[in-house]
């Protein structure tokens, strides 16, 4: 299958900080996902983006498929934003999501 | 509108028992995946049911099963557990099946299961 490999794999930030997670595929994937998942476990849907750029308030994203790679911008960094980011993908013929290794963001007061 | 629902959110088994966990998708939705995610990982693909049939499996023993039913809820059901199923279990919902054009997911809060 494809291989899905986030970096980093540990993020620790000051409050009001910027960062910028990576998920790399090692082929072209369809219906790319970003989520959030908070302390409690919910999976909270980011971006739903297989190519492009969207924005939502102080986070955006951007997906090049033919470079093989999705990448995750947080500015002005919230305490609220800790947990782990996970990118995950589906395939035409494969149904179901592929996560990848997760980015665990901590935001310090 | 409600999102994904599922039930209970919190249950606690003894070994080789039997546990149900329930998901009702978003209203017009009409596929429901199923997913396990053990402690310091990510979800791990169970099943997925789209109208009623099921349209993937992931490599889970025949003691995880599931259904679909007329109102595309669905059922999750693992028979003989382990100490290993305890895990996180989410149920996401969608329009069709993933993997298809244009197909986001969006889960559910979870079930914790706990097996003593």
């Amino acid at each position: 299958g494809i291989q899905v490999e986030q970096s980093p794999p540990d993020l620790i930030l000051q409050e009001g900080a910027n960062s910028t997670l990576r998920c790399n595929f090692s082929d072209s994937v369809n219906n790319l996902q970003w989520f959030h998942q908070n302390p409690w476990g919910q999976l909270i849907n980011l971006f739903y983006i297989p190519s492009g750029t969207k924005q939502n308030g102080r986070l955006s994203a951007t997906t090049v498929a033919t470079e093989r790679y999705s990448l995750l911008y947080i500015s002005s960094s919230q305490t609220t934003d800790s947990g782990v980011y996970f990118c995950a993908y589906s395939l035409f013929g494969n149904e179901k999501l592929t996560f990848g290794t997760g980015t665990r963001l901590t935001i310090i007061p | 509108d409600a999102g994904v629902t599922q039930s209970p959110t919190h249950l606690i088994k003894t070994r080789g028992q039997h546990v149900t966990l329930r998901c009702s998708p978003i209203s017009g939705h009409k596929s429901v995946s199923w997913y396990q995610q053990v402690l310091g990982q990510g979800p791990q693909f169970i099943f997925q049911y789209y109208e009623k049939e099921e349209r993937g499996r992931g490599n889970f023993p025949d003691r995880f099963s599931a259904r679909q039913f007329p109102n595309y809820s669905s059922e999750l059901n693992v028979n003989a557990l382990l100490l290993g199923d305890s895990a996180l279990y989410l149920c996401a919902s969608s329009l069709g099946p993933l993997g298809g054009m244009n197909t986001e997911a969006f889960f559910g809060q979870g079930t914790r299961l706990t097996v003593v």
